[in-house]
């Protein structure tokens, strides 16, 4: 069965790294027919879309301009998973967390991690 | 970006109601309209995509229609499960952006 699992500190202190992996059950994050994202939620901005990585032949990524100086999302095609790292963090970056797969829609999604920044 | 306002924000609805939601996007964007379900603590699920394409295992009672800028999201007759929280998010371009949310309260 498809299924994304997150794992991944709940608390980070300002300044420091974000840090959260996905693994995917049921399909392989090299697909080429699928991408695999990070989007945040927050009462204050609602859903967010990070970023994400695809292969088609060649890896890709996209990210929101919002991060894309802090961000990184990275496949782990050994362990079939992705990661999300987001630098210099500050409380405005607190969030639940979740990764998805996009194939025509975010169809899969992981279960969320509320990510906390404080010290 | 593309801007996505969904209206309105909260609606009251009886079970067995029909309801439909609104999503407007600043741009066209073709037919790249997705909706999702949220209820707390949970994430969204995935209904429609491409703008009237229904997601596999989602009750027939949920309907997409509309292309370009203007979409709607119509529920035939509201069942208690229904009541969550819906979103609209346009797949045209990165980055993917959603809509606000509408509150679907019973009355």
């Amino acid at each position: 069965q498809e299924q994304l699992q997150q794992s991944g500190p709940g608390l980070v202190k300002p300044s420091q790294t974000l840090s959260l992996t996905c693994a995917v059950s049921g399909d392989s994050v090299s697909s080429n027919s699928a991408a695999w994202n990070w989007i945040r939620q927050s009462p204050s901005r609602g859903l967010e879309w990070l970023g994400r990585t695809y292969y088609r032949s060649k890896w890709y990524n996209d990210y929101a301009v919002s991060v894309e100086s802090r961000i990184t999302i990275k496949p782990d095609t050994s362990k079939n998973q992705f990661s999300l790292q987001l630098n210099s963090v500050t409380p405005e970056d607190t969030a639940v967390y979740y990764c998805a797969r996009d194939r025509d829609g975010f169809d899969i999604w992981g279960q969320g991690t509320m990510v906390t920044v404080s010290s | 970006d593309i801007q996505m306002t969904q209206s309105p924000s909260s609606l009251s609805a009886s079970v067995g109601d029909r309801v439909t939601i609104t999503c407007r996007a600043s741009q066209t964007i073709s037919s790249y309209l997705n909706w999702y379900q949220q209820k707390p603590g949970k994430a969204p699920k995935l209904l429609i995509y491409v703008a009237s394409s229904l997601q596999s295992g989602v009750p027939s009672r949920f309907s997409g229609s509309g292309s370009g800028t203007d979409f709607t999201l119509t529920i035939s007759s509201v069942q208690p499960e229904d009541f969550a929280t819906y979103y609209c998010q346009q797949s045209y371009s990165t980055p993917y952006t959603f809509g606000q949310g509408t509150k679907l309260e019973i009355k």
